[in-house]
């Protein structure tokens, strides 16, 4: 079955500094893998997507992630952070096997950014 | 391009009532999935419709059910609400089914209150 770990619930920047969004998943088979954001009192929107195609994905925003076989790891990163990034970011692993392409999400992180 | 729509935006209800939420997928797709997200919480999957046919169901009781209309708008209705149905209720909508890593588009959600 699959599964995904956000580590750190909560995670604090300051504008301008480098920001980094941890996320491992357990799958079964191939994984599709998501990060998504939401603002506060909204849905989520699709930042990017992993569908085993290049290993580093550039998103929205200036987001990118890079898919790690060995690491089972897809983590979130930005450069340089900005005010309007403060939200919560939410993986997910796509459950495409069997109840087609359920999502599996983590936990969820939220990340403050500091003027 | 309309993108989700759903309603009510936010909705209280009492113990033991039932409540019908309602959702509008994106032009042109055919698939919408339900998702339950608690407070703190990432969203769970509660079930997904595909061509007006349940195509896949999370850990959720039967009072939980769903409808799926001809031109892809969905329900969600939950009966004997209890406290802990308390949650924003979010609808996304995908083109297609099955296999594919169809990019799922998430709605502004439902904010359910049960007292």
């Amino acid at each position: 079955a699959q599964s995904v770990t956000q580590l750190g619930s909560h995670v604090s920047v300051s504008e301008g500094a480098l920001v980094l969004l941890r996320c491992n998943y357990s799958s079964s088979v191939p994984p599709y893998l998501f990060w998504y954001v939401q603002y506060p009192n909204q849905g989520l929107q699709l930042l990017l997507k992993y569908t085993s195609a290049a290993t580093l994905v550039k998103g929205i925003n200036g987001f990118e992630a890079e898919f790690k076989k060995s690491e089972t790891s897809f983590h979130l990163t930005k450069p340089s952070a900005h005010m309007s990034d403060a939200a919560e970011y939410f993986c997910a692993v796509s459950d495409h096997g069997n109840q087609g392409g359920k999502l599996i999400f983590g936990q969820g992180t939220e990340l403050s950014v500091k003027p | 391009e309309t993108g989700v729509t759903q309603s009510p935006t936010h909705l209280i209800k009492t113990r033991g009532q039932q409540v019908t939420l309602r959702c509008s997928s994106q032009s042109g797709h055919n698939t919408v999935s339900w998702y339950q997200q608690a407070l703190g919480q990432g969203p769970q999957f509660i079930f997904q419709y595909y061509r007006e046919e349940e195509n896949g169901r999370g850990n959720f009781p039967p009072r939980f059910s769903g409808l799926q209309f001809p031109n892809y708008s969905s329900e969600l209705n939950v009966n004997a609400l209890e406290l802990d149905d308390s949650a924003l209720y979010l609808c996304a909508s995908s083109l297609g089914a099955g296999t594919q890593p169809y990019e799922q588009y998430f709605g502004p959600g439902t904010r359910l209150t049960v007292t």
